[in-house]
């Protein structure tokens, strides 16, 4: 099993700041890693796929890189509806796994 | 536009089976390329993928569950299914339902993520 990790567990970031999210895989993922968005009470939401294809439901203000086991989630300028849980998922393998999540918290 | 929805009972008992149902409106679970999952997210944790079920009826399951889960589909019904035996306290979560479509081609093998979800239902594991 491949074990996805995120860093930090928590980032307090300002209206307006940047936010960057890690994801690391314990091995190669090549490209195949997405990330997801979940506010409290919600199922998560795609946000980006093949790890820098962003869903269209989402501003251009979030981006993705990265490939193989390190991979970055970037927010350039967070908005108030930006706070939420980030998880990563490999889909290069079976079973799928996803990193522990990263809340992005109002400084 | 494609809508999952979850349903099934919300409580069930030590060593009992959990059924879960996700019926699928908007478009057929037959028709394209995809994979029909299920995930679940115990209280204030993260995410945990349980398995999922090919339009062809195929399946792959989290081998940490594997011995306990069945995983179906009815196209007649548009639905699929998730049942999960000898369930405990830990077995306590959202569980989610998710259409999982094909993101990258290459070769013979295409690569998948969940691009639509349902709503979550609670099922909670006690006497």
């Amino acid at each position: 099993e491949i074990v996805m990790t995120q860093s930090p567990a928590t980032l307090s970031v300002s209206p307006g700041e940047r936010a960057t999210l890690s994801c690391r895989a314990s091995q190669s993922v090549n490209n195949n890693l997405a990330w997801y968005q979940q506010k409290p009470g919600q199922a998560p939401r795609l946000l980006i796929y093949g790890a820098s294809t962003r869903a269209t439901a989402f501003p251009a203000r979030f981006s993705g890189s990265g490939s193989g086991t390190e991979f970055t989630l970037t927010i350039s300028s967070l908005q108030s509806e930006d706070f939420a849980v980030y998880y990563c998922q490999q889909y290069n393998n079976w079973p799928r796994t996803f990193g522990q999540g990263t809340k992005v918290e109002i400084k | 536009q494609v809508q999952l929805q979850e349903s099934g009972p919300g409580l069930v008992k030590p060593s009992q089976t959990l059924s879960l149902t996700c019926t699928v409106s908007g478009g057929s679970i037959s028709s394209g390329s995809y994979y029909w999952s299920w995930i679940r997210q115990p209280a204030g944790k993260g995410l945990e993928w349980i398995g999922h079920i090919y339009t062809s009826g195929s399946t792959n399951y989290n081998p940490s569950l594997k011995s306990r889960v069945t995983i179906s589909v009815d196209t007649s019904k548009n639905q699929f299914s998730l049942n999960l035996s000898s369930v405990t306290a830990a077995d306590t979560a959202v569980y989610y339902c998710a259409r999982d479509s094909p993101r990258y081609c290459g070769g013979d093998t295409c690569y998948y993520a969940s691009d639509i979800w349902g709503q979550g239902t609670m099922v909670t594991v006690s006497s």
